[in-house]
């Protein structure tokens, strides 16, 4: 079966550490995204890629690094940086780029900061 | 002013009943219209797209579209327990896709 496959889903940080989410997919879709949902509040995104080698800042991009070094997989680390890093934090992908393409989902990783 | 914005709820429904849901945006420019439906602790997923004006119908989902008004909605007919979730509007163009705040729904027996 196709879909988006992130770890961990839970994940426990202590203040100052750098941390990195892993998102793979199977779907060969080109584009891949990750975005931030804080409760009651949509999701805000982080950062895209568009292509493999190449990703752009979103919204909200400070205290947060990604790379595409793989079609397959787009991983973003926390920095220490980050200053209120406690969230729900969503990957996905399209098949058309950001905007006109309908996003696929993985199930998430929720970062709590001790 | 928001990009995206969403009837606030919570949107209590009986058992059965139309649920209706509003969003309003303000780029002009908007060219593509998802509705995603997010469980409590999981992913969205999404329910219906719409690129222009009208009316789309799928199952017992209705997506409505008005350009001018700046505005799309989402029916859910006959609705049932498992249709209680947040439901979320998101509005793209060429470059950029942005999501409302989200309106739960919860359909009481």
């Amino acid at each position: 079966d196709g879909g988006i496959t992130q770890s961990p889903k839970y994940l426990f940080r202590k203040e100052g550490q750098n941390v990195t989410l892993s998102c793979e997919q199977n779907l060969n879709h080109d584009a891949m995204y990750w975005y931030r949902q804080d409760p009651g509040q949509g999701l805000r995104l982080i950062y895209y890629s568009q292509i493999v080698n190449d990703f752009q800042k979103g919204d909200i991009a400070e205290g947060y690094s990604v790379s595409r070094e793989k079609k397959e997989s787009f991983p973003l680390t926390v920095t220490s940086a980050q200053k209120n890093p406690t969230a729900f934090y969503l990957c996905a992908s399209s098949m058309r780029g950001l905007g006109s393409g309908e996003l696929f989902f993985g199930e998430g990783s929720r970062l709590t900061v001790l | 002013q928001k990009e995206v914005e969403q009837n606030s709820g919570p949107l209590s429904v009986p058992e059965g009943a139309i649920a209706s849901l509003n969003c309003t945006y303000s780029d002009r420019g908007s060219q593509s219209f998802f509705w995603y439906r997010q469980y409590s602790g999981k992913s969205p997923e999404l329910i219906m797209s719409i690129y222009s004006n009208g009316d789309k119908e799928d199952g017992r989902f209705t997506a409505q579209l008005n350009k001018a008004s700046q505005y799309v909605s989402l029916l859910i007919r006959d609705s049932q327990p498992s249709d209680s979730a947040t439901y979320l509007c998101a509005v793209g163009n060429d470059y950029k896709l942005s999501f409302g705040a989200g309106t739960t729904v919860t359909v009481r027996a």
